[in-house]
């Protein structure tokens, strides 16, 4: 079963910010959130992952809350590029196995 | 490197008929895992290794088998193939990264699988 809660769907205007939420309520301590996206069927593409500090990189932001329940990818600037399937995950620690659960994501669209 | 890459990129069956969906890393990466992703819906775990020799059932392993002699190829064998093995099926390779304490997992470009 996929540990996290997702809305099916969001839309944002190009140029604008793009928050995705998700739930992870039962995340266990050892457990990291990860997000990746899907373009167009294409194989799913890392963006970012966080343990419990807020991360940045080139291609996003995340924010976890403090109980680490929940978390937001934050595209600052959304492209019509960045019209995809978001999808967040919970797994556990680095050296676990390769067992990935991926559930039904947020679809993003962004329109001019 | 070419990274993941899977074979062929579209293929038909008709039922019954047996087949074998190609994966290969050129990255040296220890882990590999099959997923199906039917309309519509997320990624399934079919089945992963954790490195050559070593196979392991993900969700929906039924009417699949998987072998690692290499580290490089991991092949998907569908023995008999039905309707409800219609979907599109992407291969991974990944690997733990500790200086960046990341899990880092790449994608092929898919096989679109249709059985009639």
């Amino acid at each position: 079963d996929a540990k996290t809660t997702q809305p099916p769907s969001m839309d944002c205007a190009e140029g604008r910010a793009a928050n995705l939420p998700c739930n992870h309520s039962t995340i266990s301590g050892n457990e990291y959130v990860y997000w990746y996206r899907q373009i167009h069927s294409q194989g799913p593409q890392y963006i970012i992952h966080g343990l419990k500090n807020n991360e940045t990189n080139e291609m996003a932001s995340l924010i976890i809350t403090e109980d680490r329940k929940s978390s937001t990818l934050i595209l600052p600037h959304a492209t019509l590029r960045d019209t995809a399937v978001y999808y967040c995950i919970v797994r556990p620690s680095l050296y676990n196995t390769d067992k990935l659960i991926f559930g039904t994501g947020t679809r993003l669209q962004v329109f001019p | 490197n070419a990274g993941v890459t899977q074979t062929p990129k579209f293929q038909v069956l008709k039922t019954g008929q047996s087949m074998t969906l190609q994966c290969a890393q050129d990255m040296n990466h220890e882990y590999m895992s099959w997923y199906r992703q039917d309309p519509g819906m997320g990624l399934r775990l079919i089945h992963y290794s954790v490195g050559a020799g070593i196979t392991d059932q993900g969700e929906v392993p039924n009417g699949y088998n998987v072998s690692r002699s290499t580290t490089e190829d991991f092949p998907l064998r569908l023995l008999s193939a039905a309707p409800s093995q219609t979907s599109v099926y992407f291969c991974a390779s990944s690997y733990t990264n500790p200086v960046k304490s990341s899990y880092e997992q790449y994608f092929g470009p898919g096989t679109r699988l249709t059985v009639t």
